[in-house]
């Protein structure tokens, strides 16, 4: 079974300054999907970035950017010019059929 | 942009009765649904895997005669909570992938929040 792995149940961030959370997974498959969801306290689940595996590039939404590294199953979420807005619950998830989720990182955005 | 609508977006019932959850997708065909639970400071954990016009494939552990799930069309999937009990109580969220596109995200709805008295 896959399994999802934030091992960072909070971080905080200093407005304007850069964060990164941190995910690793485990799967025997090569082809799959990665991405982070921001869940604020509406818990709307909002999809920030994607990764195909297949994909060598690392995806880069404006601010967001992740770290992919298929061979170590890791896949960071790097956050520059951190703003207040960004404060929410973070959650990595991997998919191939179903998603599944790992346990989220609250995300605090100190003005 | 992709809309799944699910409703009621809060339900307060008593023990011992049954709740209907609905979720639609409102602008694209959707196969296959899931749907999640969320206890509160958690994740969302996978209950089943809902797909149109076959029974629904669950997660070990979750009662499948406790919670119904009826997909009967390509854009509505329900998950009807039977005899609900206090422990029931949760988040519960469903989200659904458009027909033929298995590189997409999944799109979301924005949630039911379950409590039982």
């Amino acid at each position: 079974a896959q399994t999802v792995t934030q091992s960072q149940p909070e971080m905080s961030v200093q407005e304007a300054e850069t964060v990164t959370l941190s995910c690793t997974y485990d799967t025997s498959e090569s082809d799959y999907y990665l991405f982070w969801y921001k869940q604020p306290p509406s818990r709307q689940m909002i999809l920030v970035i994607r990764q195909e595996a297949y994909k060598q590039q690392n995806a880069t939404e404006n601010r967001f950017s992740v770290n992919f590294q298929k061979a170590a199953k890791s896949f960071s979420l790097k956050i520059s010019d951190s703003q207040l807005g960004d404060a929410a619950m973070y959650f990595c998830a991997y998919r191939r059929n179903d998603m599944r989720f790992g346990a989220g990182t609250r995300l605090t955005v100190k003005p | 942009g992709a809309v799944v609508s699910q409703h009621p977006s809060r339900v307060i019932c008593k023990s011992g009765t049954s709740v209907k959850i609905e979720c639609r997708s409102l602008d694209f065909q959707a196969t296959t649904m899931f749907w999640y639970r969320q206890f509160p400071k958690q994740s969302l954990m996978l209950m089943a895997t809902s797909n149109e016009g076959s029974k629904a494939t669950y997660e070990q552990g979750v009662e499948k005669d406790k919670f119904l799930i009826n997909h009967a069309s390509l854009t509505l999937s329900t998950l009807t909570v039977t005899s609900a009990h206090p422990e029931d109580s949760s988040f519960y969220i469903c989200s659904a992938r458009s027909l033929g596109a298995h590189n997409s995200p999944l799109h979301f709805g924005n949630g039911t929040r379950l409590t039982v008295t």
